[in-house]
């Protein structure tokens, strides 16, 4: 049972346009969610994180989205690079927990 | 400054046979993190420690699987005997501690034939 699901496998996006990666879940306890990027051959690297007390939070071409009434969390990216092409992975923690439940992966192909 | 170093890096092996997974984790961080990656399930945390204490496996698969940390600089994920269904990219990850920031190694690229 998938408590945090990408349901898009794949995305493509022309450079200088804006890549928008979706994440949803279904555990209701959930309260910090991440974002990792993972190229070929290294492992995933932490990009972008939020708290469930807030809906935003930006870091240079990335902002994170949450909308907690909708269990749904949005990466965009703007603009988007070549060296962005890469999976990406949406993660998230409960209440009182340690652990990271990590979604399925969305790979980001951005083309000139 | 060295990341998470695990070996080996690719691992070809028969069903049945004994696999051993090692990793390093970053200098300082106390708490370390198995994971496997799959194309179907994604990212599946296995089991972690903190302070060298196993603290939750219950991601660990079965019995076949098992994992140790002896010292704050060495750990081992093993599986015996193993499977084809086990073939998968397995990741060593470490944080300062238990809710920070994880940092991965490059994983482990399992093939049980």
């Amino acid at each position: 049972d998938q408590q945090v699901k990408q349901n898009s496998p794949s995305l493509s996006v022309q450079e200088g346009r804006i890549s928008i990666l979706n994440c949803d879940y279904t555990n209701s306890m959930f309260d910090y969610f991440l974002w990792y990027k993972k190229y070929p051959a290294e492992g995933p690297t932490f990009l972008i994180s939020i708290s469930s007390i807030k809906d935003k939070n930006e870091d240079g071409r990335f902002t994170v989205f949450l909308n907690k009434s909708a269990k749904h969390l949005s990466l965009h990216i703007v603009p988007s690079q070549p060296g962005d092409s890469a999976v990406y992975f949406c993660a998230a923690s409960a209440i009182g927990t340690d652990k990271l439940i990590f979604g399925t992966g969305t790979r980001l192909q951005v083309f000139p | 400054d060295a990341g998470v170093i695990q070996s080996p890096r690719h691992e070809v092996t028969e069903m049945g046979q004994e696999v051993t997974l090692r990793c390093k984790p970053i200098s300082g961080h106390n708490s370390l993190f198995w994971y496997r990656q799959t194309m179907m399930r994604g990212l599946e945390l296995l089991i972690y420690f903190n302070n060298n204490v196993p603290i939750d496996d219950s991601g660990m698969p079965e019995d076949r699987f098992s994992a140790k940390m002896p010292n704050a600089s060495f750990s081992t994920l093993k599986i015996q005997p193993s499977e084809p269904r086990d073939s998968a990219v397995y990741f060593c990850a470490s944080s300062l501690g238990h809710t920070d920031t994880q940092y991965f190694g490059p994983g482990t690229r399992l093939t049980v034939l």
